[in-house]
C-alpha cells in the first residue's frame, strides 16, 4: 500500500548544530507534504509545508526540501535548540479523490538536542 | 486560546463500556478529521467530515465507532463497547481550505488519551 516513511527514527544533536530529518514516500500522486512536530502527551504541531510544485521553503530556522524524483522529503533545522525535541512527522495527502484531505504520517523520529 | 480543543483530555474506562469524546475545532473551519495514534506510530486517519457531512471513512472504523458533526461546528467521536485495543491517543483536526485549493494546512487539538482496562 501506500505508505510514507523515515529513514532514521532517532537523531541525536548539540544544541546550536543543524539538524537533517528524512522522509521517503511512495504515493506518487502525492500532492502536498507537512512537517509536524510533536512533544510528549501533546498533539501535533505545523512547523512547515510544501507543494508539489515547490522544491524549496523556508520558514523561521527550518527548511523543507522536495525532490520528487526520488520521492524524498527532509527538514532541516537551523541552530538547533534544546526547544526543538520532539518526535518529527512527515505526512502526506494526494490531489483530490478520495485521499483529498487525508493525511497519511510517518513512523516519526525523534529528535534529542544536547545542551 | 483559539485553537483546536478536545475533551476529555484523558479517559479510563472498564473493557464494554461506551466512551464520547468531543472535539471543538477552530472558529470558522469547515473541515474536521479524527485521527488515532498508537505509541510510537504516526497519526492514522479515521473519519472526516466538510461542514456537517461526513464525507470519508476508514476501514479503521469499525461498527463500533461513530462520529458526528450536527451542526457543522463541533463533533463528537463514539466509541461503543470499547475493547482493550481502542487504548491510544484519538486526535482532532480542523482546516479551512483556502478558494480553489484542494488541499489545505490541518491543525491538530492536544488529543485525548483512551485508556480501557
Amino acid at each position: 500500500g501506500e505508505s510514507v516513511g523515515l529513514h532514521l527514527p532517532t537523531l541525536s544533536v548539540q544544541e546550536g548544530d543543524n539538524s537533517i530529518i528524512n522522509c521517503a514516500y511512495s504515493n506518487s500522486a502525492s500532492d502536498y507534504f507537512i512537517w509536524y512536530k510533536q512533544e510528549s502527551g501533546k498533539g501535533p504541531q505545523f512547523i512547515i509545508d510544501i507543494r508539489s510544485n515547490m522544491d524549496k521553503r523556508q520558514g523561521q530556522r527550518v527548511t523543507v526540501l522536495l525532490n520528487k524524483t526520488v520521492k524524498h522529503l527532509s527538514l532541516q533545522i537551523a541552530a538547533t535548540q534544546p526547544g526543538d525535541s520532539a518526535v518529527y512527522f512527515c505526512a502526506e495527502t494526494g490531489a483530490g479523490g478520495t485521499s483529498y484531505g487525508k493525511l497519511t504520517f510517518g513512523q516519526g523520529t525523534i529528535l534529542t538536542v544536547h545542551p | 486560546d483559539t485553537g483546536v480543543s478536545q475533551n476529555p483530555r484523558h479517559k479510563i474506562t472498564k473493557r464494554g463500556q461506551n466512551v464520547t469524546f468531543r472535539c471543538d475545532p477552530i472558529s470558522e473551519h469547515n473541515r474536521l478529521y479524527w485521527y488515532r495514534q498508537t505509541l510510537g506510530q504516526g497519526p492514522e486517519f479515521l473519519t472526516y467530515f466538510q461542514n456537517e457531512a461526513q464525507l470519508e471513512k476508514s476501514r479503521l472504523l469499525s461498527d463500533r465507532f461513530s462520529a458526528e458533526r450536527p451542526k457543522g461546528s463541533f463533533s463528537t467521536l463514539e466509541i461503543q463497547r470499547t475493547e482493550q485495543g481502542d487504548s491510544a491517543m484519538y486526535l482532532c483536526a480542523s482546516s479551512s481550505p483556502f478558494f480553489g485549493r484542494t488541499t489545505d494546512t490541518q491543525y491538530f487539538g492536544p488529543g485525548t488519551r483512551l485508556t480501557v482496562l
